[in-house]
C-alpha cells in the first residue's frame, strides 16, 4: 500500500499567487515526520520544511508553509507568492521508524508545479 | 565543508559489467543511504546504514551491495549491472538514524547511470 500519495502529478500557477500541493500519508506509529523536498531541473534535492508529528504548530519556512491536518493526515505544501524559481518537481516524504529505531524516508511519486510568468 | 558528495556524475555501463558509485558526507552524520529515482515512481531506498559496520536493506536492495567502514563514506556496489538499473542514484545523509525529531536528510547532486 501507497504511503505517501501525491494526487497531482502536475499543477500551474501564476507567478505570485499562492499555490497549495497536496500529500497524504498512512501510518501506524504515533511518532513520525513528514517533508517537502523541492528538486530543480537541474536535479538535485533541495530541503524545504519539516512537520513533526507531535508539533503543535504548521511549520513555516519562509514562503513556505505545512497545512498539517493530522486526524486527516495530510501534510499539504503552501507556496506563497509564487515565483518563476519556484518551477519544480516537488516530493513529499516520511520519515519511518523501525522497533530497532532505524529510520527510513519514503517519498511520493511527486508533483511537477509550473510557475506561468 | 562540502556536505554529501558523490562521484562520479555520470556513467555508462555495458550490461554485466560492475561498479562502485562512491558516497561521501562530512558533517559526522551517523545515518546514511542510497535511492534511486526512476521517472513517475518517486525516490526508493535501496540500502541504508545506522553508523559504521552496520547496514540494511530498504525497499528495492536486489542487485546492490553496501558497506560501510567508515563514518563518512558508503559507497554502493553494483556486481553485475543490468539495464533495469539505469536510474538516478542520490545518497542522503543525516545526523541520527534513531529519527529525532528535527532530524533532516541531505542529499547528494546524483550519479545518472545507464547500463546498455
Amino acid at each position: 500500500a501507497q504511503k505517501i500519495t501525491q494526487t497531482q502529478p502536475g499543477m500551474f500557477v501564476q507567478e505570485k499567487e499562492a499555490v497549495t500541493l497536496d500529500c497524504t500519508y498512512d501510518t501506524s506509529d504515533p511518532s513520525y515526520g513528514l517533508f517537502w523536498y523541492k528538486q530543480p531541473s537541474s536535479g538535485e534535492m533541495i530541503f524545504l520544511i519539516y512537520q513533526g508529528s507531535y508539533d503543535q504548530q504548521n511549520a513555516t519556512e519562509g514562503r513556505y508553509s505545512l497545512n498539517f491536518q493530522k486526524a486527516r493526515k495530510s501534510a499539504n505544501l503552501v507556496i506563497s507568492a509564487s515565483q518563476l524559481g519556484d518551477s519544480a518537481m516537488y516530493f513529499c516524504a516520511m520519515r519511518e521508524v523501525s522497533q530497532g529505531g532505524s529510520e527510513k524516508l519514503v517519498f511520493g511519486k511527486g508533483t511537477k508545479l509550473t510557475v506561468n510568468p | 565543508n562540502a556536505g554529501v558528495t558523490q562521484t562520479p556524475k555520470f556513467q555508462v555501463l555495458k550490461t554485466g559489467q560492475s561498479m562502485t558509485l562512491q558516497c561521501a558526507q562530512d558533517m559526522n552524520h551517523e545515518y546514511m543511504s542510497w535511492y534511486r529515482q526512476d521517472p513517475g515512481m518517486g525516490l526508493r531506498l535501496i540500502h541504508y546504514s545506522v553508523g559504521a559496520g552496520i547496514t540494511d536493506q530498504g525497499e528495492v536492495p536486489n542487485g546492490y551491495n553496501v558497506s560501510r567502514s567508515t563514518t563518512e563514506d558508503f559507497p554502493l556496489r553494483l556486481l553485475s549491472a543490468a539495464p533495469s538499473q539505469t536510474s538516478v542514484y542520490f545518497c542522503a545523509s543525516s545526523y541520527s538514524g534513531a529519527a529525532g525529531p528535527t532530524d533532516t536528510q541531505y542529499f547528494g547532486p546524483g550519479t545518472r547511470l545507464t547500463v546498455l
